[in-house]
């Protein structure tokens, strides 16, 4: 089954630590693999997708398909980082979106 | 451009009544998405169109749950009649091409 799993709902990390929110999914074939956001009082957005391999504020995420996995990173976290992670899969031609939980991810002062 | 646009943006009703959600998506985006987010969880797709016809609706309790697009712009969810399980916020996306859904506000419903 299509399964997406951020082990974590919860990350506190201090402003200028590194940060990694942790994504792992279940699909036999190639997919796609997203990144949303969304910050407090605003709407779920779009942060990044591994087929741009771009970096986005400073994130960036690599698809490893050995362990199944799409982590998204960042060196030095800042505390607009603050806000709710979701890591999305898109496995089929619908491009219909399999999520995850969510993580929550607190940047301390 | 206007992103997407939802209402109403809360609702509180009775167990057993009825609620309907509307949903205008961004101009020019033939697909639209309604999602159910519960408390906790992440975001859990209840029907997919594409313009007015229905591209998905396996996850839709269809025996409570309808929607409809009918001139393939403007979206209504409703739900008749609500249960307790049914609190959750109702996200409603849409998107151009195949890949960066955009999405609104959201309505929080609470059943009561």
């Amino acid at each position: 089954a299509q399964r997406v799993t951020q082990p974590e709902k919860l990350l506190s990390v201090f402003k200028g630590a590194p940060v990694e929110l942790k994504c792992n999914y279940s699909y036999s074939g190639s997919p796609e693999l997203f990144w949303y956001v969304q910050y407090s009082r605003q709407r779920l957005q779009l942060l990044l997708r591994h087929i741009s391999r771009e970096s986005i504020k400073g994130f960036t995420a690599d698809l490893n398909k050995g362990e199944t996995s799409f982590h998204l990173k960042k060196p030095f976290a800042q505390e607009e980082d603050s806000a709710m992670y979701y890591c999305a899969l898109s496995a089929d031609s619908n491009y219909q979106l399999i999520w995850g939980a969510g993580t929550k991810l607190i940047i301390k002062p | 451009e206007a992103g997407v646009a939802q209402s109403p943006r809360y609702k509180i009703i009775e167990k057993r009544q009825s609620v309907a959600f509307w949903c205008n998506p961004i101009s020019g985006h033939a697909t639209l998405y309604w999602y159910q987010q519960i408390l906790g969880q992440g975001p859990k797709l209840l029907i997919q169109f594409q313009n007015n016809g229905v591209v998905d609706d396996s996850q839709l309790p269809k025996d409570r749950f309808s929607a409809e697009r009918l001139k393939g712009v403007d979206s209504t969810l409703k739900i008749q009649p609500a249960k307790l399980e049914d609190s959750a916020v109702y996200l409603c996306a849409s998107s151009f091409s195949v890949d960066t859904q955009y999405f609104g506000p959201g309505t929080r419903l609470t059943v009561l």
